[in-house]
């Protein structure tokens, strides 16, 4: 089955720092990237729909000035958490559809801002 | 708008019994898939089983299987045979198969399945 891999799969930061989580297809093209939050004991709430060489759509309630969110190439996306703080920590997660619609997801990233 | 509704916070099943999750769900799309994930403590989401809105039969994949009912809009799992392994949350998500709602998963609220050996 195809890969997603995500990297960091956990990090840690202070507050007022900006981190950067990489979501990658490893063996497919990803026409669409999505991006969820998941809070302890909570569903996944989708952040973000991006697709590659366009800017990506954000739900509603996403401040699209903190998660910013680059879909530079068909196999990479990036999810950058501007000027962290607490109420930011979460369990980040991609996940990347190809051309069969088919979508796949990545093993997540805790983020932890201290 | 589409939503989904899973009622069970949690569940217990004795080892080798079977357990059925509920599932409901709401959308105005003609066309639309509906999908089971579980979720173990790891925190990856694995795909379990995926049905189709305008597939007759009811899905079945190894031990997981589908109880589709269209006109009562419910897609519950079936898990035959438990195992300790199958202790995790699980997520109940559908998406719209076309026009505007395509693509974007929507997922219930989870319900924590507990193996009991």
């Amino acid at each position: 089955g195809a890969v997603v891999s995500q990297h960091p799969s956990w990090v840690i930061c202070k507050s007022g720092t900006s981190v950067k989580i990489e979501c990658r297809s490893l063996d497919f093209q990803a026409t669409t990237m999505f991006w969820y939050r998941q809070f302890p004991k909570q569903s996944l709430m989708l952040m973000a729909t991006s697709n590659e060489g366009s800017k990506a759509t954000y739900e509603q309630g996403v401040e699209k000035d903190k998660f910013l969110i680059n879909h530079a190439s068909l196999t990479l996306s990036t999810l950058t958490v501007t000027s962290a703080h607490p109420e930011d920590s979460s369990f980040y997660i991609c996940s990347a559809r190809e051309w069969t619609n088919e979508q796949f997801f990545g093993p997540g990233t805790r983020l932890t801002v201290l | 708008a589409q939503k989904i509704t899973q009622t069970q916070p949690g569940m217990f099943v004795q080892e080798k019994e079977a357990v059925t999750l509920d599932c409901t769900y709401d959308t105005s799309d003609q066309s639309y898939g509906l999908f089971w994930y579980k979720q173990p403590s790891s925190g990856e989401m694995i795909f379990l089983i995926y049905q189709g809105s305008y597939d007759e039969q009811n899905a079945t994949e190894g031990r997981y299987s589908l109880n589709f009912q269209k006109a009562r809009k419910s897609a519950n799992l079936v898990i035959s045979a438990s195992q300790l392994g199958d202790s995790a949350m699980y997520f109940c998500a559908m998406r719209g198969l076309y026009g505007g709602s395509q693509g974007n998963l929507i997922f219930g609220k989870g319900t924590k399945l507990s193996v009991k050996p």
